[in-house]
């Protein structure tokens, strides 16, 4: 148990519709991170915040959007989906911005 | 933008061991870790390496070479539960912030 913690694990939704994802950091952790990982392919860098800012940001869609809340927990929104969303969407966090970063089991996300 | 090059695939017996490579580009660069996934599961911290050098933890090492861009991850006495893929991920602070950018992934398998 890294932890993190993720809700929900399983996530099922039509396209076009909107969802929240959920994620709890380890105790004292300020950095968290989002990444997703669709079949078979690598983790994709979204964004990463700390201690409630928005310090960098990958290859996020403009449909999705993220924030991170003064209790360090962070959510992140996809609207408007898409058959391709679909994918695993992991939440990591660290200390500070270091390379040390423990991941969450993971939400499964399945758009029909 | 960055820019991380890692076999797809090795394959090695029980009790041998196995390297494994991976090259980068990026600007900012602040380090290199390695994180091992099973299938379906989160990834794991395995090492980080900010410095040239060796760093070994137990029957995982991984090394950096700076000038080269250049890193990898040595497993020893390989063992059936160390079939997984291994990433490197390359610690970036270009443009601020604290991007953990992930390789493709190597695919580990040990056979008997």
């Amino acid at each position: 148990d890294s932890g993190v913690t993720q809700t929900p694990k399983h996530l099922i939704t039509a396209t076009g519709q909107r969802v929240t994802l959920r994620c709890s950091p380890r105790s004292g952790d300020l950095s968290v991170y989002w990444y997703q990982q669709s079949l078979d392919q690598g983790l994709q860098f979204l964004i990463q915040y700390y201690n409630g800012e928005e310090r960098a940001k990958g290859n996020i869609l403009e449909r999705f959007s993220a924030q991170q809340f003064p209790d360090l927990h962070s959510e992140l929104n996809l609207s408007s989906l898409e058959l391709g969303d679909s994918a695993l969407y992991f939440c990591a966090s660290s200390v500070g911005e270091g390379g040390k970063a423990f991941f969450g089991q993971g939400t499964r996300l399945t758009v029909v | 933008g960055q820019s991380l090059e890692q076999p797809s695939e090795v394959t090695a017996v029980e009790g041998a061991i196995v390297q494994i490579n991976c090259t980068y580009q990026t600007s900012g660069f602040y380090g290199l870790s390695w994180y091992q996934q099973h299938d379906g599961g989160a990834p794991t911290f395995l090492s980080y390496n900010a410095l040239d050098g060796l760093e070994e933890t137990g029957r995982f090492s991984s090394f950096l070479s700076r000038s080269d861009s250049y890193g990898y991850l040595l497993l020893q006495e390989l063992q059936m539960k160390d079939s997984a893929s291994y990433f490197c991920a390359v610690r970036d602070k270009k443009g601020g912030g604290n991007k953990l950018t992930f390789g493709t992934g190597t695919q580990l398998k040990v056979e008997l």
